[in-house]
């Protein structure tokens, strides 16, 4: 079956740093795959999508990887902030296009300044 | 940016009642919207699809009974919860595929419910 893994452990990094979070997925071919954002009790938010022809995508803070022979996406936050505390979900698609996400567990990323 | 409006943000209720939960897309048109269930300290889990003017579909192990979703409109899909027990109590959110579809989903705030 389908299965998302995202480190369950929580990351602590200094304010400054690079954080980086990984999205491992098995059993499937994602056409893309994005990254959201939650704040404890509060929906997510998208952050960015990155489509399997594309090895790497930026915004501002924000860069994802996505290796379809590892199937793997690493998601970096440089220069983190104490702002940038929070969980980050990844899900991987298929090429339905159907909007259907399936979500990943979560890593939540703690900034301390 | 697309907002997803969700109410009531939190609800307490009886056990045995039934609670309705309002998901609407507030600037674009969704012919589909998802429910997702989230407990404490775990990932989303999906509900179900609501497809506009037409049944829901429901993930493998959800009630379709119990968690009944109406989508009505473009931009509204509503989920109730029937005769609610302490173990349905979550989080509950929704989200919005706009159209066209561009993959991203853009979600509600969320709806906090606890049965008593």
């Amino acid at each position: 079956s389908q299965k998302i893994e995202q480190n369950s452990e929580a990351l602590n990094i200094q304010e400054g740093k690079t954080a980086t979070l990984t999205c491992n997925y098995t059993n499937y071919s994602p056409a893309y795959l994005q990254w959201y954002r939650q704040d404890p009790g509060r929906g997510p938010v998208f952050l960015l999508l990155i489509r399997e022809n594309e090895k790497e995508k930026r915004k501002e803070r924000l860069k994802v990887t996505f290796d379809t022979t590892l199937k793997q996406s690493l998601f970096h936050i440089t220069a983190s902030q104490p702002a940038d505390s929070a969980t980050y979900l990844c899900a991987p698609s298929g090429s339905s296009n159907t909007g259907k996400l399936i979500f990943g567990q979560g890593t939540t990323l703690q900034v301390k300044p | 940016g697309a907002v997803v409006s969700q109410h009531p943000s939190w609800v307490i209720c009886k056990s045995g009642t039934s609670v309705k939960i309002e998901c609407r897309s507030l600037d674009f048109q969704a012919t589909t919207m998802f429910w997702y269930r989230q407990f404490p300290k775990q990932s989303l889990m999906l509900m179900a699809t609501s497809n506009e003017g037409s049944k829901a579909t429901y993930e493998q192990g959800v009630e379709k009974d119990k968690f009944l979703i109406n989508h009505a409109s473009l931009t509204l899909s509503t989920l109730t919860v029937t005769s609610a027990h302490p173990e349905d109590s979550s989080f509950y959110i929704c989200s919005a595929s706009p159209r066209p579809n561009t993959g991203e989903l853009f979600f509600g705030e969320g709806s906090r419910l606890t049965v008593l």
